[in-house]
């Protein structure tokens, strides 16, 4: 079965913490994403990367930063936590370059305090 | 600049309805369409997804999807809805240029009337 897995469910953090989110995908998978999702506006691109070591940015990468040392590992740093970043993360996966289907994670609840 | 757009952001349908959920995109390059859907407490499912060929697609759990160029949308459609069809419906688009961003509508919530 496919699986993409995240570190944690729920975090809480304080202010100027520098917090790192880990997400894994057992499936061989080129594509990996990083998403928050807040009510009333959907799922937003932070980072993604389509190979090791390769990163693009997304639609919101301020403050935010992405590390892809191995194919099935991408990690979501936030290098100074605001408020502003509490918010549900979503990890994901996908083979093809965006054609075809992304699985995804659980998510992870921060709360930045 | 690429964006996708879910006009609806609450929708109530009584059991048994018909149901459409409206989702437009822009940009000019070639568009993926993907419709997932998000219950609660639950992570995000394919429903459906087009790529080329046939505009009307079949998805899962009886939804179908029509593509239509002319009016950038792509909308998802349901003959007759089910209780458990209470979720979260996200479009999402893929365009075919460099940068093979995969880009979310801010989604739809979905209530159904007993």
């Amino acid at each position: 079965d496919v699986k993409v897995t995240q570190s944690s469910r729920y975090l809480v953090k304080r202010t100027g913490e520098k917090v790192f989110l880990e997400c894994v995908q057992d499936m061989d998978h080129e594509n990996m994403f990083w998403y928050r999702q807040d009510p009333g506006l959907g799922l937003r691109l932070i980072y993604f990367s389509y190979d090791v070591k390769m990163k693009e940015k997304g639609d919101i990468p301020e403050g935010y930063s992405v590390s892809r040392e191995k194919k099935e590992r991408f990690s979501l740093i936030l290098e100074s936590a605001s408020t502003n970043q509490t918010s549900m993360y979503l990890c994901a996966s996908s083979l093809d370059r965006g054609l075809t289907e992304a699985f995804f994670g659980q998510g992870t609840r921060l709360t930045v305090v | 600049a690429q964006s996708v757009t879910q006009p609806d952001i609450h929708i109530t349908v009584s059991e048994g309805a018909s149901l459409e959920l409206r989702c437009n995109y822009s940009y000019g390059a070639t568009p993926y369409l993907f419709w997932y859907v998000q219950s609660p407490g639950q992570g995000l499912q394919l429903l459906l997804k087009y790529f080329s060929g046939d505009t009307l697609v079949q998805g899962i759990k009886g939804f179908e999807a029509e593509f239509k160029r002319s009016q950038s949308s792509f909308n998802l459609r349901k003959p007759s809805v089910h209780w458990s069809d209470a979720a979260e419906y996200f479009c999402a688009v893929v365009w075919m240029d460099s940068s093979y961003k995969l880009i979310f509508g801010s989604g739809t919530r979905l209530l159904v009337r007993p």
